[in-house]
């Protein structure tokens, strides 16, 4: 069974960064592309980031494109999204995503639980 | 970006109905057409894929149509653990942009 478990959430004062992983298990993670997606609290889905099976094809939102930045490390079986210079309007609900291919066909087959990000003084 | 716009944002339907739910996108993105439902507090789970593929595990009484910009999501007969919000999603291009959501509701 596909698990994916998000972490590092919180809350952070407007223009700090924070952090979030995916931990992932019941697939074989590098087979994959992987995804955010977020949901403001009350509001529909936003897709932010993608990131290939080997870390490269790489695309942003352009809502977050200069001060997000997404990785993964194939060997721990992990996804991260570094977010820096965070906005209100970054307020929301995070999702970590599995692609249902390889290269990245955004079509998100598992996802998460989410982790909660508050951007608030 | 293209833009994807779902009709109606939301409806009422009475458990046994049949239920039609459009989705638009602002230009032509072939058959690159997902939907997603998503219940109170749960993640967004994948229903359909490239418009008419059903995702495993999902139960036949969900059907996807279209192609281009006009596509569609059937419910059959409706059943009570069908209430939920449903999205539908470009995967064509980026930014993948998902529709505002359809809310549906018991009458």
């Amino acid at each position: 069974e596909v698990q994916l478990v998000e972490s590092g959430g919180g809350l952070v004062q407007p223009g700090r960064s924070l952090r979030l992983s995916c931990a992932a298990s019941g697939f074989t993670f590098d087979d994959y592309a992987m995804h955010w997606v977020r949901q403001a609290p009350g509001k529909g889905l936003e897709w932010v980031s993608s990131i290939g099976w080997n870390g490269d094809n790489i695309v942003y939102a352009d809502s977050v494109t200069g001060r997000f930045t997404i990785s993964r490390d194939n060997a721990r079986n992990s996804l991260y999204l570094q977010m820096n210079s965070l906005r209100p309007e970054d307020l929301a609900l995070y999702y970590c995503a599995k692609d249902i291919a390889t290269s990245g066909s955004g079509t998100l087959d598992s996802w998460g639980q989410g982790t909660l990000v508050t951007v608030s003084s | 970006d293209i833009q994807m716009t779902q009709s109606p944002s939301s409806l009422s339907a009475s458990v046994g109905d049949r239920v039609t739910i459009s989705c638009r996108a602002s230009q032509s993105i072939s058959g690159y057409l997902n939907w997603y439902q998503q219940k109170p507090g749960k993640a967004p789970k994948l229903l359909i894929y490239a418009a008419s593929s059903w995702q495993s595990g999902i139960p036949s009484r969900f059907s996807g149509s279209g192609s281009g910009t006009d596509f569609t999501l059937t419910i059959s007969s409706l059943q009570p653990e069908d209430f939920a919000t449903y999205y539908c999603q470009q995967s064509y291009s980026h930014p993948y942009t998902f529709g505002q959501g359809t809310k549906l509701e018991i009458k």
